[in-house]
């Protein structure tokens, strides 16, 4: 079955130490996100990428970094410049059609805290 | 720019009894809408979806959508809900040519036996 796979489920962080999370996706998607979901803030958007090699950020990118060098693969790290990274992170993707919008799918996840 | 707002935060149901979930949005420009729930410790999963067309939007589980563009509204709304119901549920917006979506703040949804 085709979907989106997150790695690691759950993800710890000492201090000055940067991240990454793994994000693979097999739906042939050309579109990839990155959320962060804190309690009773919804989701957030920190950065998006419509295809290979390029990439743009969101709402909130000021310490994280990304890369898009496989259309399956859009790695998420943490750097240690994010003074507070204890949240729930979420991949998503999405079917670029050429102006037909098409719903994002979403992972399960990568729970981060601090050591 | 846009944004969406769930009014409730937390709605506690009685099971078999029906509920509504209210979302309102903001937009300049003409949208597309969006519900998604998610479970404990899971990714989120598309209920239903509103691109054009009707404005009663079904979706999985028994939950349907009424998009009212007056009112910048899209309630979720379910006849009657069941124990395994109980999950958190979010509605999102996203601008025609935009392919972000901006999401509420959720609402938890508690199934009261």
């Amino acid at each position: 079955d085709g979907g989106i796979t997150q790695s690691p489920k759950y993800l710890f962080r000492k201090e000055g130490q940067n991240v990454t999370l793994s994000c693979e996706q097999n739906l042939n998607h050309d579109a990839m996100y990155w959320y962060r979901q804190d309690p009773g803030q919804g989701l957030r958007l920190i950065y998006y990428s419509q295809i290979v090699n390029d990439f743009q950020k969101g709402d909130i990118a000021e310490g994280y970094s990304v890369s898009r060098e496989k259309k399956e693969s859009f790695p998420l790290t943490v750097t240690s410049a994010q003074k507070n990274p204890t949240a729930f992170y979420l991949c998503a993707s999405s079917r670029w059609t050429g102006g037909s919008y098409q719903p994002q799918h979403f992972g399960d996840g990568t729970r981060l805290s601090i050591l | 720019a846009q944004s969406v707002t769930q009014l409730d935060s937390q709605v506690p149901v009685f099971e078999e009894a029906p509920v509504e979930l209210r979302c309102n949005y903001s937009s300049s420009v003409s949208v597309y809408l969006f519900w998604y729930v998610q479970y404990p410790n899971q990714g989120l999963q598309l209920l239903l979806k509103y691109l054009s067309g009707s404005t009663l939007v079904k979706g999985i589980n028994g939950f349907e959508a009424e998009f009212n563009k007056s009112q910048t509204s899209f309630h979720l709304r379910k006849p009657s809900v069941h124990i395994s119901d109980t999950a958190e549920y979010f509605c999102a917006v996203s601008e025609w040519g935009n392919e972000k979506l901006t999401f509420g703040t959720g609402t938890r949804l508690t199934i009261i036996p």
